[in-house]
C-alpha cells in the first residue's frame, strides 16, 4: 500500500551545526506535505508545510524541500539548538477529506 | 489561550471497562481527529469528524466509539472490545478537512491494570 517513512530512525546532530531529515513517499498524488515535532510525553506540534505545487518553503530556522521527481521530502534546520531535539514526523495528505498518513518518525539527538 | 485540551493526561483502565477520553477544542475548528501511538511508531486515525454529528471510522476503529454533539468537543470511549488499548491517544483539530494542518493536544496515556 501507500505509505511514508523515513530513511534514518536517529539522528545525532552538534549543537549550531545544520540538520537535514529526509523522508520519502510513495503515493505520487499527494498535494498536501507536513512536518511536525514531537517532545516527550508531548504532542505532535505543527512546524511547517508545502504543497505540491511549490518544491521549497522556509519558516524560522526550518526549509522543507520537496522533489516530486523522486517523492523525497526534507527538513533542514538551521543552527540546531538542544531545544531541537525531539522526534520529528513527516506526514503526507493522501485524499481529497485530508487525511494525513504519518511515517514512523526520526529521533534527533542534539550534542554539546 | 487557544488551542485543544485532553484530559485525564493519564488513565487506567480495569478489564472489561469502557473508559472515555475527553478532548475540548477553542479554535472553532469544524475537523477533529482521534489517533493512536504506540511507542517508537507514527499515528494511526482512529475516528475522525468532519462537523456537528457526523464521524468517520478511520484505520483501527474497532473497540472505540465517538460522539459528536458539540463543535468544540469529541470524546473518545475505549470499549472492553479494544484488547489492546495501552497507548498514547492524541486528539486533533483543523479548520476543515481537506490540505489544512491539523493542530494536536497534549495527550492522553491509557494503561491496563
Amino acid at each position: 500500500g501507500e505509505s511514508v517513512g523515513l530513511h534514518l530512525p536517529t539522528l545525532s546532530v552538534q549543537e549550531g551545526d545544520n540538520s537535514i531529515i529526509n523522508c520519502a513517499y510513495s503515493n505520487s498524488a499527494s498535494d498536501y506535505f507536513i512536518w511536525y515535532k514531537q517532545e516527550s510525553g508531548k504532542g505532535p506540534q505543527f512546524i511547517i508545510d508545502i504543497r505540491s505545487n511549490m518544491d521549497k518553503r522556509q519558516g524560522q530556522r526550518v526549509t522543507v524541500l520537496l522533489n516530486k521527481t523522486v517523492k523525497h521530502l526534507s527538513l533542514q534546520i538551521a543552527a540546531t539548538q538542544p531545544g531541537d531535539s525531539a522526534v520529528y514526523f513527516c506526514a503526507e495528505v493522501t485524499d481529497s477529506w485530508g487525511k494525513l498518513q504519518f511515517g514512523a518518525g526520526t529521533q534527533v539527538v542534539v550534542t554539546p | 489561550d487557544g488551542g485543544i485540551t485532553q484530559s485525564p493526561k493519564y488513565l487506567f483502565r480495569k478489564e472489561g471497562q469502557n473508559v472515555t477520553l475527553s478532548c475540548e477544542q477553542n479554535l472553532n475548528h469544524d475537523a477533529m481527529y482521534w489517533y493512536r501511538q504506540d511507542p517508537g511508531q507514527g499515528l494511526r486515525l482512529i475516528y475522525y469528524s468532519q462537523i456537528v454529528n457526523d464521524f468517520q471510522k478511520g484505520d483501527i476503529a474497532e473497540g472505540y466509539s465517538v460522539s459528536r454533539e458539540k463543535k468544540e468537543s469529541f470524546p473518545l470511549t475505549v470499549t472492553s472490545a479494544q484488547k489492546n488499548p495501552t497507548a498514547f491517544y492524541l486528539c486533533a483539530s483543523s479548520i476543515q478537512q481537506g490540505n489544512q494542518p491539523q493542530h494536536f493536544g497534549d495527550g492522553t496515556r491509557l494503561s491496563i491494570l
